[in-house]
């Protein structure tokens, strides 16, 4: 079955740090990838997402690249900052099925 | 700009009691899912509905109801509520053809 993985957290760092947060997913066909951020209090909102193979995601510094070879879509930014701390999800979704299915999410928090 | 709407925001009920959780969207979209959300899982589907007048079980049905009363609004109800239930609920709405889901704020559960 289509599943996602993505590592576990807390992810702890300072200030300016690099950041990458790890998914890999399961899928029989090509899926469109996404990446999700939910602050504390608040529902998830679309940070960025990727349609196919190679395809870049990016916005608010971050970025995810679609992966086909290695069925991954890392999260990566260069230079966090204090606002960034928030649950991550990874998410697929395919456009002939209704369903979008999420990882378990990564809590990351950033020390000033 | 409303986007996705639920209520209520909290709720405290005792075991055996019943509610509904109210969603609507107003983007038009044509797909709706109520997702629930507890620590270390993740977000799981409870139900589905992708289009008016249709509705389908995701991955934990057991103990909800749904109503896909328009296209506008889609109901979660819990019969008769059980500390189990004691969780997030988000309820979601997106574009048939987008691929981009988008969320509510969240209703925070509680059963005692």
């Amino acid at each position: 079955g289509n599943s996602v993985t993505q590592m576990e957290g807390p992810v702890t760092l300072s200030e300016e740090a690099f950041l990458t947060i790890n998914c890999t997913y399961t899928a029989t066909g090509y899926p469109s990838l996404f990446w999700y951020v939910q602050y504390p209090g608040e529902g998830l909102q679309l940070l960025l997402k990727a349609t196919k193979a190679d395809d870049k995601g990016s916005n608010k510094g971050f970025e995810a690249t679609y992966r086909k070879e290695t069925t991954s879509f890392h999260l990566e930014k260069g230079s966090v900052q204090v606002s960034d701390s928030a649950v991550y999800f990874c998410a697929l979704g395919f456009r002939r099925d209704d369903k979008i299915i999420f990882g378990k999410g990564t809590r990351l928090h950033i020390l000033p | 700009n409303a986007g996705v709407t639920q209520t209520p925001k909290f709720q405290v009920l005792k075991t055996g009691q019943s509610m509904t959780l109210q969603c609507a969207q107003d983007m038009n979209h044509n797909s709706m899912y109520w997702y629930r959300q507890d620590p270390g899982m993740g977000l799981r589907l409870i139900y589905y509905s992708a289009s008016e007048g249709t509705t389908d079980k995701g991955e934990v049905p057991n103990g909800y109801n749904v109503s896909r009363l328009n296209k506008r609004e889609f109901s979660l109800r819990l019969e008769s509520a059980a500390p189990s239930q004691t969780s997030v609920y988000f309820c979601a709405s997106r574009i048939i053809t987008g691929n981009t889901i988008y969320f509510g704020e969240g209703s925070w559960l509680t059963v005692v």
